[in-house]
């Protein structure tokens, strides 16, 4: 299986400042097709986790600019460039290339 | 309003079966791929099982592979998941997902909890 590691597992961030979340596969995401299959979730407290991110930068409908995903390869990041109360939550990166699809152990992000 | 609703949670003993449903609603059911995933306990996401469009092709993560079976109807858009065998470890809260190019609309999720 592709193991996901996803650093910090936890982050404090004062309210309009910026925040980043670094994912790491051990396997290449990059498929033979040209994309690669690295997406991003936010589980928000008391909800089920919604799309973000989808193929390393895509944002998905409705996700605000705030948000943007980046990297290659082996090596993701996810950057909020001003964090607001509502994006308190868990961020999960998962897989897609391979079944079983795997997510990362998932980041904390809350407000100082 | 694209919408899942997954149902058929409950409490049941190790070794015991349970049928959770998702139903689908508001986008076309029969042309969708279809998952399961489930979060345990203040755990992280496990991804569970897809079945395509006309059920011709089904996964299943080696956790739950000879356990648990994914089903649909397109009829009625539904989809199912059959959990036999159940143990401790499957205790968690299952989500069914549209599978387009991604996990792009989820349920809410139902509760399982395997305990004797």
């Amino acid at each position: 299986d592709i193991v996901m590691t996803q650093t910090p597992l936890s982050l404090s961030v004062t309210p309009g400042q910026p925040a980043s979340i670094s994912c790491k596969s051990n396997q290449s995401l990059l498929h033979s097709d040209g994309k690669t299959y690295l997406y991003w979730y936010l589980q928000k407290p008391g909800q089920s986790p919604q799309l973000l991110i989808y193929e390393v930068s895509s944002r998905f409908s409705g996700v605000p600019d705030t948000f943007s995903g980046s990297g290659s390869g082996t090596d993701f990041t996810l950057k909020i460039s001003r964090v607001e109360a509502e994006d308190v939550g868990i961020y999960y990166c998962m897989q897609g290339i391979r079944l079983p699809w795997t997510f990362g152990q998932g980041t904390k992000v809350e407000i100082k | 309003q694209v919408q899942m609703v997954e149902s058929g949670g409950g409490l049941v003993k190790p070794g015991g079966s349970l049928r959770l449903s998702c139903a689908a609603s508001g986008f076309t059911f029969s042309d969708s791929y279809m998952t399961w995933i489930r979060q345990a306990p203040g755990k992280g996401l496990e991804w569970l099982s897809y079945i395509s469009s006309s059920a011709s092709t089904i996964y299943y993560a080696d956790s739950v592979k000879g356990r648990f079976t994914i089903s649909r109807d397109n009829a009625k858009n539904l989809f199912y998941l059959q959990m036999n065998s159940l143990r401790a470890e499957d205790t968690a809260v299952y989500y069914c997902a549209r599978n387009s190019r991604f996990l792009d609309v989820w349920g809410k999720g139902t509760t399982v909890t395997v305990s004797s």
